[in-house]
């Protein structure tokens, strides 16, 4: 079964860092680029970062350009959202997502992992 | 910056069609993808490539797309239609991936 699962979600202070993970199983985790998408209490979705099978291509909106880091480790089929000088506006949850369509669009979700920015 | 615009809400009774629309700029020369959302869930592919089904999305639901529209249709509306649906689509050159504000779907 194809399956995204997240992790490393919670509650910090504005300001503050999180790293959220992302692990894969079910499929070839190399063969696929990947995409953050998040989404705010009672909003709607909002694309986050896209990275390329390798690595080597990386997008970001312009919302959290500088500010966050996309990364991915094929060996351990997880994906990683390092997350710095977050805001109250950063408060989310934050989806995990297989892109595996043109135009960076996703065909499999993960369940979500909530990150919560407030002092 | 690049906007798909859909209708905040759709409402059709049971065994109706629904139809959603998205509409943006440069969906003439770029695909509209279609979510589904329901209440506490992550979203779900329900068309692909304007009007591609993924396996196990019902036939119900098919997608169009013209100029500068696209338009889920959800032939024979049931209950557990019920959802938030959201287009994602990106700008003419690619750079902005974006998704439009979502519709709701009510169907009683």
């Amino acid at each position: 079964e194809v399956q995204l699962v997240e992790s490393g979600g919670g509650l910090v202070q504005p300001g503050g860092s999180l790293r959220l993970s992302c692990a894969a199983s079910g499929f070839t985790f190399s063969n696929y680029e990947m995409n953050w998408v998040r989404q705010a209490p009672g909003k709607g979705l909002q694309w986050v970062s896209h990275i390329s099978r390798s690595g080597s291509t990386i997008y970001y909106a312009d919302s959290v350009k500088g500010r966050f880091t996309i990364s991915r480790d094929n060996a351990k089929n997880s994906l990683h959202l390092q997350m710095n000088s977050l805001r109250a506006e950063d408060t989310a949850i934050y989806y995990c997502a297989r892109g595996s369509l043109p135009d960076d669009a996703s065909d499999i979700w993960g369940q979500g992992s909530m990150v919560t920015v407030s002092s | 910056s690049y906007e798909l615009t859909q209708p905040p809400s759709v409402s059709v009774s049971p065994g109706q069609t629904a139809r959603i629309s998205c509409s943006g700029d440069a969906l003439p020369k770029k695909y509209a993808y279609w979510y589904q959302q329901k209440s506490g869930q992550a979203p779900v592919l329900v068309i692909y490539e304007d009007n591609k089904r993924p396996s196990g999305i019902p036939e119900r639901f098919s997608g169009s797309s013209s100029g500068t529209m696209a338009t889920l249709i959800i032939s024979g509306a049931q209950v557990e239609d019920e959802a938030d649906y959201y287009c994602y689509s990106t700008d003419s050159s690619g750079n902005q991936r974006v998704f439009g504000g979502g519709t709701k779907l009510t169907v009683l």
